[in-house]
């Protein structure tokens, strides 16, 4: 099945630093990947649409300034939070469907990144 | 009204009972719902997929989906113990090759020994 692999799985970082999270998809090509953030016991909010080749696709609120996404690749995105602070640590998830499967196909979850900001 | 709506939870089922888990959604344009499983700490994992109105069927596990009533449900028989989770409703809001898909906030399911 398809493979999505999300690195790191944790990170610790000061407040004010930045942090880049991969998001790889091992076994299919992905014109889209997906970023999403859950706080404790709260579901999965869409962040962003990642696109291949063009810029991503901020959802309402969330500032894409703060919250770099680059698509350089089918097989790669990645998310940099930048000057993080306190409040974003959360859980950074990443989501990609196959290019090759059905536009309404499943997506396939990376492990997920914990960060923390002290 | 939120997008996708789920009863939070949390659902008690004693342990080879049936649990049944149900979704609203709100447009009615959606064309493909998804159940996913998620333990605490972790990634949701894919349980099961669903397209056209009726049930699907997957081992243990029933997707019904009426389109009409814009309902979609999760059926688990001879619940486990290692069924408990959260069990998160998604639905592809949008027909198109980029489409999002959107969470609800989740069931929490607890199958009692």
């Amino acid at each position: 099945g398809a493979v999505v692999s999300q690195h790191p799985s944790r990170v610790i970082c000061k407040s004010g630093t930045s942090v880049k999270i991969e998001c790889r998809s091992l076994d299919f090509q992905a014109t889209t990947m997906f970023w999403y953030r859950q706080f404790p016991k709260q579901s999965l909010m869409l962040m962003a649409t990642s696109n291949e080749g063009s810029k991503a696709t901020y959802e309402q609120g969330v500032e894409k300034d703060k919250f770099l996404i680059n698509h350089a690749s089918l097989t790669l995105s990645t998310l940099t939070v930048t000057s993080a602070h306190p409040e974003d640590s959360s859980f950074y998830i990443c989501s990609a469907g196959d290019r090759g499967a059905l536009d309404n196909s499943p997506l396939h979850f990376g492990n997920g990144t914990r960060l923390t900001v002290t | 009204q939120k997008e996708v709506e789920q009863n939070s939870g949390p659902l008690s089922v004693p342990e080879g009972a049936i649990a049944s888990l149900n979704c609203t959604y709100s447009d009615r344009g959606s064309q493909s719902f998804f159940w996913y499983r998620q333990y605490s700490g972790k990634s949701p994992e894919l349980i099961m997929f669903i397209y056209s109105n009726g049930d699907k069927e997957d081992g243990r596990f029933t997707a019904q989906l009426n389109k009409a009533s814009q309902y979609v449900s999760l059926l688990i028989r001879d619940s486990q113990p290692s069924d408990s989770a959260t069990y998160l409703c998604a639905v592809n809001m949008s027909p198109s090759s980029a489409s999002k898909i959107i969470f609800g906030s989740g069931t929490r399911l607890s199958i009692r020994p």
